[in-house]
């Protein structure tokens, strides 16, 4: 258990709706990752937030998913009107400013499996 | 666009053999280079790193190896145990992209008794 936490573990959806996925980083932690990572492939980098500044998105965001972090602690990774396409496992990474930055904490994943 | 790649995507050793696991990166701004493990069900799980700057380092079992002639990386496990049993990636970034990390598409290690 690295101490980050993901909720829900699993979400099966029907395309067109609406999902949320939440991440619980290690509270000291002060930088927050979204990842996608799908079958047989490594995780692909969705966006970053320092504190609560989110400060770099992918293109692989596209307007349908929205990444929030208020408070500079858990973060939201919104995807409206789910498509096919989007099922992957989206992973929650957390790490130390100034740290030995390639050492990211993930969590364990959310599955998302639309149909 | 640029990425990071996996010579071999599954590697099979019998237990207490030594591993080698290769990655080749093309992109040649990157400058710090790391191996992340993961178990079936878990989150990718840092092993080692290493920059630029260096051609070896070493930790607990593990040796990463960069040739920045040839864009090539290796991580060497040595007496390999079945909880060695995984997926490896490497991962490459650049100093100051904040931890933006490219990943490679992974080799399965496969450890047998």
């Amino acid at each position: 258990d690295t101490g980050v936490s993901q909720d829900p573990r699993h979400k099966i959806t029907k395309r067109g709706q609406n999902v949320t996925f939440r991440c619980d980083p290690i509270s000291e932690h002060n930088r927050l990752y979204w990842y996608r990572q799908t079958l047989g492939q490594g995780p692909e980098f969705l966006t970053y937030f320092q504190n609560e500044a989110q400060l770099e998105k992918s293109r692989l965001l596209s307007d349908r998913f929205s990444a929030e972090r208020p408070k500079g602690s858990f973060s939201t990774l919104e995807i409206q009107r789910t498509e096919q396409g989007d099922s992957a496992m989206y992973l929650c990474a957390s790490s130390r400013a100034g740290g030995n930055t390639g050492e990211l904490f993930f969590g364990e994943g959310s599955r998302l499996t639309v149909l | 666009g640029e990425s990071v790649g996996l010579h071999l995507p599954t590697l099979s050793v019998q237990e207490g053999d030594n591993s080698i696991i290769n990655c080749a990166y093309s992109n040649s701004a990157s400058d710090y280079f790391i191996w992340y493990k993961q178990e079936s069900g878990k989150g990718p799980q840092f092993i080692i790193d290493i920059r630029s700057n260096m051609d070896k380092r070493q930790g607990q079992r593990v040796t990463v190896l960069l040739n920045k002639t040839v864009k090539h990386l290796s991580l060497q496990i040595a007496a390999t145990q079945p909880g060695d049993s995984a997926v490896y990636f490497c991962a490459e970034t650049s100093t100051g992209t904040a931890s933006k990390l490219t990943f490679g598409t992974g080799t399965r290690l496969q450890v047998t008794l």
